[in-house]
């Protein structure tokens, strides 16, 4: 099972923040924090990951609380293109390397 | 970043068929690639990991005998739907690890996707 649940829906007005939630209460000590999204009929593209520290790249900023049990990813200025679903994935540094996908949240960004 | 193509990116076959779908680092090497099926308004399956120069390990559930996975080189995995049927209509991704780049992280570069319906 998912170790990452989502909300299934989310919409975010063109040019504002979006603020993407994730839950991950039981994620271990060797699993980082990854998002990928996926825009319609097209394979996932990875967007950032973290351990313990906030990350920033030109696509988001990732914000992972000190417990480790949630994070929230952060599209600072949504545009229409970036309407798409947006997975967070725990995955072990070790072993099988495996990603388990859980439900995704739908972001639409309005115009 | 690095590139993962499959061919083909889209297929119909009539039920019975047998399907391959290939899957190709063009950049990288990858020991380790995965195979996933999705459903619509579904999320991503794990169906099994790929590694080269050995069997694949499939996930519980998917039938290795009617998914035959083979990863024959550091660059390629084939996926090959046996006696596909309408159940097995699918959007089929697969994702490759650098394992070459020499940094740790475990970011998964995917493919396109294939198309399957079987009619």
């Amino acid at each position: 099972d998912a170790k990452t649940t989502q909300p299934t829906s989310m919409d975010c007005a063109e040019g504002r923040a979006a603020n993407l939630p994730c839950n991950h209460s039981t994620i271990s000590g060797n699993e980082y924090v990854y998002w990928y999204r996926q825009i319609h009929s097209q394979g996932p593209q990875y967007i950032i990951h973290g351990l313990k520290n906030n990350e920033t790249n030109e696509m988001a900023s990732l914000i992972i609380t000190e417990d480790r049990k949630s994070s929230t990813l952060i599209l600072p200025h949504a545009t229409l293109r970036d309407t798409a679903v947006y997975y967070c994935i725990a995955v072990p540094h070790s072993g099988t390397y495996k990603y388990i996908f859980g439900t995704g949240t739908r972001l639409k960004v309005l115009a | 970043g690095a590139v993962v193509s499959q061919h083909p990116s889209w297929v119909i076959c009539k039920s019975g068929t047998s399907v391959k779908i290939e899957c190709r680092s063009l950049d990288f090497q990858a020991t380790t690639m995965f195979w996933y099926r999705q459903f619509p308004k579904q999320s991503l399956m794990l169906m099994a990991t790929s590694n080269e120069g050995s069997k694949a390990t499939y996930e519980q559930g998917v039938e290795k005998d009617k998914f035959l996975i083979n990863h024959a080189s550091l660059t390629l995995s084939t996926l090959t739907v046996t006696s596909a049927h309408p159940e097995d209509s699918s959007f089929y991704i697969c994702s490759a690890r650098d394992q070459t780049s020499g940094i740790s992280y475990n970011e998964q570069f995917f493919g396109p996707g294939t198309r399957l319906t079987v009619l």
